[in-house]
């Protein structure tokens, strides 16, 4: 079965610092891979999707990340974070190539700008 | 386009009261989705339709919950005899085929 790990439950960092938010997947199969965000009392928001292909994917707000197939990782980059950026970021894999559409999460990161 | 919308944003009920959920899609996508989001599981699956039709309800707790569909412009979820264990953000989300899928603000359910 797919499942998704998020091994950083909370991370840290100043504002103005690169940032990477880690996501490892297991899936047999061609994974289809997802980064959202949960603001506060807000429903989740895409930010980036990756379909097989070019393994670093541009999102929204400068966000990238990058699929590597040899690691099983999927993880989510920006080079300078925003007070802004303060939210939860929950990593998916869908599992579209089996024919079936629903989506797995990880556990979510809580993202902490510092001043 | 204002979005996948859910109401009410919050309900508390009384143990053993019955809960309804509701959800309006995006006009156009075929794809309707529930999840439960708790602090302790996170994000868990729950049910989806497509065009309607259940297609895949391995994620329901298979006594008290259940889902429907009876037209594409809303769905329901439905709890009977509410559980404090059943306090959580409950999120309905749609998408068109195997693209991108959009949440609701959510309903954030409290039994009391």
């Amino acid at each position: 079965a797919q499942s998704v790990t998020q091994p950083d439950a909370r991370v840290t960092v100043s504002e103005g610092a690169s940032l990477q938010l880690r996501c490892k997947y297991s899936y047999f199969g061609t994974p289809y891979l997802f980064w959202y965000v949960q603001y506060p009392r807000q429903g989740l928001q895409l930010l980036l999707k990756y379909y097989p292909g070019d393994p670093v994917v541009q999102g929204v707000n400068g966000f990238e990340a990058e699929f590597s197939k040899s690691n099983s990782s999927f993880h989510l980059r920006k080079a300078s974070v925003h007070w802004s950026d303060w939210a939860v970021y929950f990593c998916a894999v869908s599992m579209w190539s089996e024919g079936a559409d629903r989506l797995t999460f990880g556990k979510g990161t809580q993202l902490i700008i510092q001043p | 386009n204002a979005g996948v919308i859910q109401t009410p944003r919050h309900k508390v009920t009384g143990k053993g009261q019955e809960a309804t959920l509701w959800c309006e899609p995006i006009s156009g996508h075929s794809a309707v989705f529930w999840y439960r989001q708790t602090i302790v599981q996170g994000l868990e699956f729950l049910t989806y339709f497509r065009n309607q039709a259940p297609i895949d309800d391995s994620g329901m707790p298979k006594e008290r919950f259940s889902a429907q569909m009876p037209n594409q412009s809303h769905s329901t979820l439905k709890i009977q005899s509410t559980q404090p264990q059943d306090s959580a953000v409950y999120l309905c989300a749609s998408s068109p085929r195997n693209t991108e899928v959009f949440f609701g603000k959510g309903t954030r359910l409290t039994v009391v």
